[in-house]
């Protein structure tokens, strides 16, 4: 499986401020995804990273709050923008490779947002 | 939409005993069904998976059986040790979803000494 990390692994932002989370992946994947996970629950999408192309966002999810990059097959970033305590989770992202629907994650960043 | 629901959302075992957690699922297209395990502070991590043109998959004390007909799936963890304590999420996905994961809730699973 490839091995994923994250910058950075958690931050303090104050509101009103943007938090840009980077995903680099040690090999080529086909698909990456970005997750939100609240303190206490379940995983939810917010958008897939397309490479040379606009991400695809889930419902509920703006481009504008959430504008995301993939300039290459390794490599993505999540910009959390305006930021409010609301915001404050953990930022997952995920890979597939290889025509599998196998998805594996990075170590998550935490974000706290006062 | 597809929908997984997972219980019980917090499981206490004694060491050494069996762990079942059980998801169903509502979309009949699913095909792919992977668990993952979530220790505090990390990300989850992929602990087993299934596809449906299998009825159970095992890897050492870990196994997952599917029934397809009443649409569930479940996870047994054998010979529990305190290292299993964790986070446990079941997802559900189809061919055509674009590898898209419908996530449960996820269990909390304690094992006691």
């Amino acid at each position: 499986s490839a091995v994923i990390s994250q910058k950075p692994s958690r931050d303090i932002c104050q509101r009103g401020t943007s938090l840009t989370i980077q995903c680099q992946v040690d090999s080529q994947v086909t698909m990456m995804f970005w997750y939100r996970q609240q303190p206490g629950q379940s995983l939810t999408l917010i958008a897939t990273a397309n490479q040379g192309s606009e991400a695809t966002y889930e419902s509920g999810f703006v481009i504008d709050k959430f504008p995301i990059s993939r300039p290459n097959l390794t490599f993505s970033t999540l910009t959390v923008s305006n930021m409010s305590p609301e915001d404050s989770s953990i930022y997952l992202c995920s890979v597939a490779t290889g025509g599998s629907e196998t998805q594996y994650f990075g170590p998550g960043t935490r974000l706290l947002v006062l | 939409g597809e929908n997984v629901e997972q219980h019980p959302s917090t499981l206490s075992v004694q060491e050494g005993d069996s762990a079942v957690i059980k998801c169903t699922y509502s979309d009949s297209a699913s095909n792919y069904f992977p668990w993952y395990k979530q220790e505090l502070g990390k990300g989850p991590q992929l602990i087993i998976d299934i596809r449906s043109n299998v009825g159970e998959k095992k890897d050492q004390r870990i196994a997952v059986t599917l029934n397809k007909t009443a649409k569930h799936f479940s996870l047994h963890i054998t010979e529990t040790q305190p290292e299993d304590s964790a986070v446990y999420f079941c997802a559900a996905s189809k061919v055509d979803s674009n590898y898209q994961l419908i996530w449960g809730a996820g269990t909390k699973l304690i094992i006691k000494p």
